[in-house]
């Protein structure tokens, strides 16, 4: 099975509130991946976690604050958002960082007003 | 430094006919290349990988891709297009050297004609 799941499937948020996107995954990988997706674009890396360790962060601003509480589950916390952040934002994970084909989830559909 | 370039933006064939979806890749060292398919409002799906074994790769519904060290190429091919194959595909880099990050090409859309 190499399936990844992602919620909510569609999130509206306005630029006070405060959410979280989940991602999970139980294929025992190690690596786990956050994307933005803007139309028409590919995805955009915005951090990577191995070992449940913060490895990678392309420099996002501050109001996306990831977290990783076990090899299982990452966490994208959003805060005080602005309306050029809405996206479809992915979640990945692989076997090993850097040397595994990275699994994909359906993405939530972020909007902010 | 490494790339991945898409030749073609959009790509139109009709239903039944050969779909050929083309990439390039520039690295200094032996690279992974993926291609990946993604529908509209989805998620990115994994069609197949070349990681320095058979030059002939194999994927998922009938694609496969070749990879050409001479000419830096990993071409996507299928011999018959299927309605269901209308969608977004991406040429991905991964260096084997141990970065983490993919190197994503900029897609190419494909189009399937009744």
């Amino acid at each position: 099975d190499t399936e990844v799941t992602q919620t909510p499937k569609h999130l509206v948020m306005g630029m006070t509130n405060k959410k979280s996107l989940k991602c999970e995954q139980h294929m025992g990988h190690r690596a786990m991946y956050w994307y933005k997706q803007k139309a028409k674009k590919p995805p955009e890396l915005m951090f990577v976690y191995s070992y449940e360790k913060l490895s990678i962060n392309e420099s996002v601003p501050s109001r996306f604050s990831p977290e990783c509480p076990n090899s299982s589950l990452l966490n994208l916390h959003l805060h005080a958002l602005q309306p050029e952040d809405s996206a479809l934002y992915l979640c990945a994970s692989a076997r090993l960082a850097g040397v595994s084909e990275q699994y994909f989830g359906p993405g939530t559909r972020l909007t902010v007003t | 430094a490494q790339s991945v370039t898409q030749l073609d933006s959009h790509v139109s064939v009709s239903e039944g006919t050969p779909v050929l979806l083309r990439c390039n890749y520039s690295s200094s060292y032996s690279p992974s290349l993926f291609w990946y398919v993604q529908h509209p409002n989805k998620g990115l799906q994994l069609l197949l990988k070349y990681t320095s074994a058979a030059t002939l790769v194999k994927g998922i519904n009938g694609f496969e891709a070749e990879f050409k060290k001479s000419e830096t190429s990993f071409h996507l091919t299928k011999p018959s297009a299927h309605m269901s194959d209308a969608a977004e595909y991406f040429c991905v880099v991964s260096l084997t050297s141990g970065t983490y990050k993919y190197i994503f090409g900029t897609g190419t859309r494909l189009k399937v004609l009744a």
